[in-house]
């Protein structure tokens, strides 16, 4: 059974950039996942689907600040020119007989 | 555009039921598989149930399975969970989201505001 893992909490700089990690259980390296953002009292948004191979499909509207990386078992999340509504919980997700979300990353905008 | 509306929350006694609903519009609903989530107040995001655009395969999270049960009527748009002997563990915020595959799980494209469930006495 794969096992999404994600650091609880980020911060960055308003203007900044940052890097949010989800980590693949050994064995499911080669794993798409999606991307979600969920804001403060809202239900979740999709973000994006990332390949292992580094390429993604974002959702309808998501803007280019918003970009993926894949290296290995990590799969990455780069925000850049921060702003303050980036400011959410972040939720990394895959897929097997049914679906899995890693624990969420809390991002903090300075 | 795209939207999921759910329905049916509320505050109900331990090991009583209820059926949450969600009504599906802007995109063909019967292309598509469809999915349950719920999050408790603070925490994160959890799998409750998934179906495929005809019912053919259903998934359940381990911590439902046996109490609660997924449909859909694609003539309708909607989606449907009944929930049976809920516990105060159940107690979340509820969302329907729609998936970007039809006749298995991958990921989620689209999703509803959430409707609340409190299970207690």
């Amino acid at each position: 059974q794969v096992v999404l893992t994600q650091s609880p909490s980020a911060s960055a700089s308003l203007g900044g950039s940052v890097k949010l990690t989800c980590t693949l259980s050994s064995g499911h390296t080669n794993y798409a996942i999606a991307w979600h953002q969920q804001q403060a009292e809202k239900g979740p948004r999709f973000l994006m689907k990332l390949n292992s191979d580094g390429t993604h499909i974002k959702g309808d509207g998501i803007p280019d600040r918003f970009s993926g990386s894949s290296s290995g078992a990590e799969r990455y999340l780069t925000i850049s020119s921060l702003q303050s509504e980036d400011e959410a919980d972040y939720y990394c997700q895959t897929w097997g007989t049914g679906i899995l979300f890693g624990g969420g990353t809390k991002l903090t905008v300075l | 555009d795209a939207q999921l509306v759910e329905s049916g929350g509320g505050l109900v006694q331990p090991g009583r039921s209820l059926r949450l609903s969600c009504a599906a519009s802007g995109f063909i609903f019967n292309d598509y598989a469809v999915h349950w989530v719920r999050q408790v107040p603070g925490k994160g995001l959890e799998w409750v149930s998934g179906m495929s655009w005809d019912g053919s395969l259903i998934g359940y999270g381990d911590s439902v399975k046996g109490r609660f049960t997924i449909s859909r009527d694609n003539a309708k748009r909607s989606l449907f969970l009944q929930m049976n002997s809920l516990r105060p563990e159940d107690t979340a915020l509820y969302y329907c989201a729609k998936d970007t595959f039809g006749s298995g799980f991958q990921y989620m494209d689209v999703w509803g505001t959430g409707t609340t469930v409190t299970v207690s006495s």
